[in-house]
């Protein structure tokens, strides 16, 4: 089983940037991969990236440099933190949870940290 | 990059059968989602076709070749939801999702 509780909503002026949490229980955290994921309004769901089970990360391109992902595993916390930001950021933003071996897939999701843009 | 292609949309009344198609898969494992509205995601097939605890039988996947499915039998007005499918790209270790399929019970 697995449960994630993100912080709530955000607004932000346009290059600021904004740090969301993700509050880990009812599985072991530090051994699993944790995603992050964003869906603007209308539109699909987006890959942002991960933090794997040693710490390290992967970031897609579209975030490349202004994307920092970490972790507390004292607290079984995730943290994103997203810079620059643009109104096209204005998204909802998602962790879950890394299912499979490899955290091939996202078996458990948080609720979700609305995140405006706007000058 | 690599590219999942769905149809935005499918229509099917109750009681019948929906398909929907996520096409570039190249004999990639892939995973689908059910959201619906103000919802976060959830998962209901992993590797293809197997169903997480709790996801109703109705729900199948299959894969073959460069194309996956996602079958949802005798449908129900509950299941009107967006349909997202996924792959792990090996080469990038990144995620990749499909860009959707709205699913509308007539």
């Amino acid at each position: 089983q697995g449960h994630l509780v993100q912080s709530g909503a955000e607004v932000k002026r346009p290059g600021a940037s904004v740090r969301v949490s993700c509050k880990a229980s009812g599985y072991t955290f530090s051994d699993s991969y944790m995603h992050w994921v964003r869906q603007a309004p209308g539109h699909g769901l987006e890959w942002m990236g991960l933090i794997n089970p040693s710490g390290n990360t992967g970031v897609a391109q579209n975030f490349q440099g202004r994307l920092t992902l970490t972790r507390d595993t004292s607290t079984s916390t995730a943290y994103m933190e997203l810079s620059s930001l643009k109104s096209d950021d204005t998204a909802v933003y998602y962790c879950a949870k890394g299912g499979g071996m490899n955290g091939y897939y996202f078996d458990h999701w948080g609720q979700g940290t609305q995140v405006i843009v706007s000058s | 990059s690599y590219v999942l292609t769905q149809p935005p949309s499918v229509s099917v009344a109750p009681g019948k059968a929906a398909t929907i198609t996520c096409g570039g898969t190249n004999n990639k494992n892939v995973y689908w989602y059910q959201q619906k509205p103000g919802q976060a995601p959830i998962l209901v097939i992993y590797y293809n076709s197997d169903r997480p605890s709790g996801i109703p039988e109705r729900f199948s996947g299959s894969n073959s070749g460069n194309t996956a499915t996602l079958t949802i039998s005798r449908v129900e007005a509950g299941d009107e939801a967006d349909y997202y499918c996924q792959v792990w790209d090996v080469y990038s270790d990144h995620r990749v999702f499909g860009g959707g399929t709205k699913l509308t019970v007539l």
